[in-house]
């Protein structure tokens, strides 16, 4: 099945520590996003990437860190400089960067 | 910046009833994208509609249609034939081949049985 991954669906973190999370997409896509939905707001992105190896800062990514090392691939590492990291974390693909984009299942960070 | 907005925080609709869902956005472009996305309590977010703002046709997918409408800018989404499954946050988006996509706030669709 084609489609969008990521793990994990919960994730909880003590603050200070860095997490990673995965989002993978075998949908042959060139870009992928990454948002972050807290309550009652629509999404807000992060980071994107229209090609392999190539990365840039989207509205809110102080905090936050990414790698596009392969095309199918594209982690988000939430850093200990990320002030209020608790929400929802979604992950898109498209085609192309002008494309319509597909979401994968989302992420919920919660740092105690 | 290109905004949008969606003016209803929360609506109901009877089951196999018609409910319309309004957005309207801020944009001096002339060539733009515009989505509908539905966010069901899973919190998967899936397309239902895509509109090319240079198509006069409005867009429509089995029970969702749009009334597209560049001049005023407003693109309210219409379900028809209500179901219970409808039951989600709807997010209104927006999109140029320059800007980044730019979502409303949503509005929280309840289909009472």
């Amino acid at each position: 099945d084609g489609g969008i991954t990521q793990s994990p669906k919960y994730l909880f973190r003590k603050e200070g520590q860095n997490v990673t999370l995965s989002c993978e997409q075998n949908l042959n896509h060139d870009a992928m996003y990454w948002y972050r939905q807290d309550p009652g707001q629509g999404l807000r992105l992060i980071y994107y990437s229209q090609i392999v190896n190539d990365f840039q800062k989207g509205d809110i990514a102080e905090g936050y860190s990414v790698s596009r090392e392969k095309k199918e691939s594209f982690p988000l590492t939430v850093t200990s400089a990320q002030k209020n990291p608790t929400a929802f974390y979604l992950c898109a693909s498209s085609r192309l960067a002008s494309d319509t984009q597909y979401f994968g299942p989302g992420t919920r960070l919660t740092v105690l | 910046a290109q905004t949008v907005t969606q003016s209803q925080p929360e609506m109901s609709v009877q089951e196999a009833e018609t409910v319309t869902l309004s957005c309207t956005y801020d944009t001096s472009e002339n060539n733009y994208y515009l989505f509908w996305y539905k966010q069901p309590p899973s919190r998967q977010m899936i397309l239902v509609i895509r509109q090319e703002a240079y198509k006069q046709q409005n867009a429509t997918e089995n029970r969702f249609s749009v009334n597209f409408q560049k001049a005023a800018k407003s693109f309210s989404l219409k379900i028809s034939d209500s179901q219970l499954g409808d039951t989600a946050m709807y997010f209104c988006a927006f999109m140029t081949d320059t800007e980044k996509l730019v979502f409303g706030k949503g509005t929280k669709l309840t289909v009472n049985p």
